[in-house]
């Protein structure tokens, strides 16, 4: 079956640590993206990859870092400049070159930082 | 530029009764819509989205949505509500060439037996 895994589904760390979060897809999709989500925030974007290679900055950038080496894999590093790490983390994949735009998601991985 | 506003971040409607979750959007290209739902420490599952052509459209486990340009709208309805429906439900917006999708804050919906 195609999709994305996102592991762990929990993870826990202490304070002053970097934590890296995997996103590992089979869809043969281009385009890759992180989003953070808190309550009542709805989903907020971190960084995203359209290529191997290529990332930008999103919304919320500042404490996180990604790699792009290969298509299928687009893992994120919280890292101890994040002021406010706690949070459920989505990974989400889309086909570039097409008109629609939909993105599929990840089942999440649930960060607490303590 | 392009934002999107749900009104309402909780609606709780008694089972069988008609589920309306509202959301307008800002958007300077012409817009493609989506709205998403999620249950809990789940990832977002696509319950239909709008491209182009027709503006009334099916998605999903009953529901429908349709673009109304003239009011900026995309609401999700759903005839008759059932329990399985209980879920937060996002709406997104987007209509660049990057991709990006620009999520509401979300719509929790609760169902009463």
């Amino acid at each position: 079956d195609g999709g994305i895994t996102q592991s762990p589904k929990y993870l826990f760390r202490k304070e002053g640590q970097n934590v890296t979060l995997s996103c590992e897809q089979n869809l043969n999709h281009d385009a890759m993206y992180w989003y953070r989500q808190d309550p009542g925030q709805g989903l907020r974007l971190i960084y995203y990859s359209q290529i191997v290679n290529d990332f930008q900055k999103g919304d919320i950038a500042e404490g996180y870092s990604v790699s792009r080496e290969k298509k299928e894999s687009f893992p994120l590093t919280v890292t101890s400049a994040q002021k406010n790490p706690t949070a459920f983390y989505l990974c989400a994949s889309t086909v570039s070159g097409t008109s629609s735009y939909e993105q599929y998601f990840g089942p999440g991985t649930r960060l607490t930082v303590t | 530029a392009q934002s999107v506003t749900q009104l309402g971040s909780h609606v709780s409607v008694s089972e069988g009764a008609l589920v309306l979750l509202r959301c307008n959007y800002s958007s300077s290209v012409p817009p493609y819509l989506f709205w998403y739902v999620q249950y809990p420490n789940q990832g977002l599952q696509l319950l239909l989205k709008y491209t182009t052509g027709a503006t009334l459209v099916k998605g999903i486990n009953g529901f429908e949505a349709e673009f109304k340009k003239s009011e900026t709208s995309f609401h999700l309805t759903k005839p008759s509500a059932h329990m399985s429906d209980a879920a937060e439900y996002f709406c997104a917006v987007s209509g660049g060439s990057n991709y990006k999708l620009t999520f509401g804050k979300g719509t929790l919906l609760t169902v009463n037996p």
